[in-house]
């Protein structure tokens, strides 16, 4: 049981739709990402939360939209996504955002 | 030159082997190498975790960083089908304000045939 949960596993959105990826952590970390897993990429990194505050934004596009209510919980919000967008969706988090992150399971995005 | 390189391989080999997975880096300000797995449909799992140069052993895994070669590399002793994933390395700098920039390579897919 990892300690990082992420629902939903699997999503198929059309273009025009509005839907939202959830993450939750359950090892008292105070840092949580969003991180991107395209085929044949390495992992990219979208957003950084430091107790609840955003520090890190690596120019993605507006169509992705985060939020982070508590240290405990990461949303991902998406609308008028592409299908280039389609992806796998990695949540993570780690104590003091020092070195090592522990991931979720991931949400496996298509977008048609 | 990106950041980090890994050859994505596949990597395929019959179990019982020793496999080498390897990858170079061009940032000499990366302190931290971690290795992750990542079995199908999963999330990546932190497997090793190394600060200095040298070898770390962990049961059937040796993590081996040379800092002057800019060199890291995962040893998998006796390798098992359940050693079948996607290995990732991973590297991090210190960035400020107490805070650290991870950044991974691509992943090498390994398949270990019983």
């Amino acid at each position: 049981e990892t300690g990082v949960t992420q629902t939903p596993r699997h999503l198929v959105m059309g273009m025009t739709n509005k839907k939202s990826l959830k993450c939750e952590q359950h090892l008292g970390h105070n840092a949580m990402y969003w991180y991107k897993q395209s085929a044949k990429k390495p992992l990219e990194l979208m957003f950084v939360y430091n107790f609840k505050e955003q520090t890190e934004n690596n120019s993605v596009p507006s169509r992705f939209s985060p939020e982070c209510p508590n240290s405990s919980h990461l949303f991902l919000h998406l609308h008028t996504l592409q299908p280039e967008d389609s992806a796998l969706y990695l949540c993570a988090s780690s104590q003091n955002r020092v070195t090592e992150a522990f991931f979720g399971q991931g949400t496996r995005l298509t977008v048609v | 030159q990106k950041e980090v390189e890994q050859d994505p391989g596949p990597l395929s080999v019959p179990e019982g082997a020793i496999v080498s997975l390897n990858c170079t880096y061009s940032n000499s300000a990366f302190q931290y190498f971690m290795w992750y797995r990542q079995y199908s449909r999963k999330g990546p799992e932190l497997l090793m975790y190394t600060y200095s140069s040298g070898n770390k052993e962990d049961g059937r895994f040796t993590a081996q960083v040379d800092k002057s070669s800019k060199y890291i590399s995962l040893f998998i002793r006796d390798s098992q089908p359940s050693d079948s994933a996607t290995y990732l390395c991973a590297m991090s700098a210190y960035s400020g304000a107490g805070s650290y920039q991870l950044t991974f390579g691509k992943g090498t897919k390994l398949s270990v045939i019983p």
